[in-house]
This record gives structure tokens, sequence and C-alpha cells, in this order.
């Protein structure tokens, strides 16, 4: 079935410093990926969605300079969070919208702290 | 804007018994899909069923279904036989035009 691979599963980094998040469809190619932020107990909220090779489209409150997607390819997407701060700590989903089958495939998250 | 709304913030089962967990949403698309997602605690989003709107027919996946109801905007997720494996969080979600809405959750616990 398909796939998507994310990493890291977890990070610690010191406030003001940029982390990098990646995705990626291993056997299939992703046209559309989607992020989305998690807190605790909550449910997820969707943050932008990526298409390959165009600008991503951020969701309402989201500060698109903080965090900064690319999607280059059509199976790799990558999130950055740049001057991180604690209050940007949180489990970051991915998703992807396959070629073929219609449905969302998750990535297993990523669960950042920063300190 | 679409709303997805799970009234149980938690639920729990008996091992082998049945549970049903409910789920509304508001709309004004007449074509979409709807989603049962299951989180345990690895955090890893799970597909455990789908619902193709336009399919008066409800979807199953061998201990799991859903009761569709278009007009009154229902999606309840039936699942019999519950096992310990199936302790989670579930969400409903909808998806109109490839943007999903997920629900607050509900966290199911299955009792041995």
């Amino acid at each position: 079935g398909a796939v998507v691979s994310q990493h890291p599963s977890w990070v610690i980094c010191k406030s003001g410093t940029s982390v990098k998040i990646e995705c990626r469809s291993l056997d299939f190619q992703a046209t559309t990926m989607f992020w989305y932020r998690q807190f605790p107990k909550q449910s997820l909220m969707l943050m932008a969605t990526s298409n390959e090779g165009s600008k991503a489209t951020y969701e309402q409150g989201v500060e698109k300079d903080k965090f900064l997607i690319n999607h280059a390819s059509l199976t790799l997407s990558t999130l950055t969070v740049t001057s991180a701060h604690p209050e940007d700590s949180s489990f970051y989903i991915c998703s992807a919208l396959g070629t073929v089958n219609y449905g969302y495939t998750f990535g297993s998250g990523t669960r950042l702290t920063v300190v | 804007a679409q709303t997805v709304t799970q009234s149980q913030p938690e639920m729990s089962v008996q091992e082998a018994e049945t549970v049903t967990l409910s789920c509304t949403y508001d709309t004004s698309e007449n074509n979409y899909y709807l989603f049962w997602y299951k989180q345990p605690p690895s955090r890893q989003m799970i597909l455990v069923i789908r619902q193709e709107a336009y399919k008066q027919q409800n979807a199953t996946e061998n201990r799991f279904s859903v009761n569709f109801q278009k007009a009154a905007k229902s999606f309840s997720l039936k699942i019999s036989d519950s096992q310990l494996g199936d302790t989670a969080m579930y969400f409903c979600a909808f998806d109109s035009n490839y943007k999903l809405t997920f629900g607050k959750g509900t966290l199911l616990t299955v009792n041995p």
C-alpha cells in the first residue's frame, strides 16, 4: 500500500534555530501534500497545502515566512520551521494525495520540542 | 466553511462488544468524501473507512461499518467485535475539494 515516510520522528532544537521536516512518498507520486499541526489531545489543524512545483497555500493564521514549505518533486515535500520558539513545539504531520487512487496517506509525524 | 462534530469525547467498550461513534457535519456541498481515521498512541493516522457521498450504500471494512445518512448529515462508525487493539483516538473527517476537515475526535478504550 501507499507509504509516506516522515523524518525526523522527533527533534529538539534551541530557540531561534530552524528545523526541517521531510516527507517522502515511497511508492506513489503525490501531486499534493498537506501539513498539519496537532497539539496534545486535540485534532489535526491544516497548516498548508502544497502542489508540486508551485507555492504552498497557507491556511488563515499560519505565518508563511515562519513555516516554509517546499514541494520540489512528486515524492518530496519539506516543512522548515524558521526561528523556532517554544510556542512552535507541537506534533507536525504530513499527508499526501496520490495520483492513482483517491485517498490520503499520512506520515508518522514529527514531535518538535523547542527549548 | 465545513464543520465536523464528534459529540463523544470519550467512550469505552468491553472486548468483543459493539460500539458506535457518532459524527455529524455541516456543508452545502453535494459531492464529498467522508473518512474515519484511527490514531493509536503511536500517533500514526490510519484510515479506517471511506464513504463517497454519491454512494447510497454504506461502506464496510471487515469489523468496521458506517451508517451514512446524507440528508441528516450524519456519518457514524460501528465497530463490531471490539478488540484491544482498537483502543485509539478516532477522527471523523470531511473532504471537499481536496481539503480535509477533522472533528475533535473520540477517545475509544476497549476494556478486557
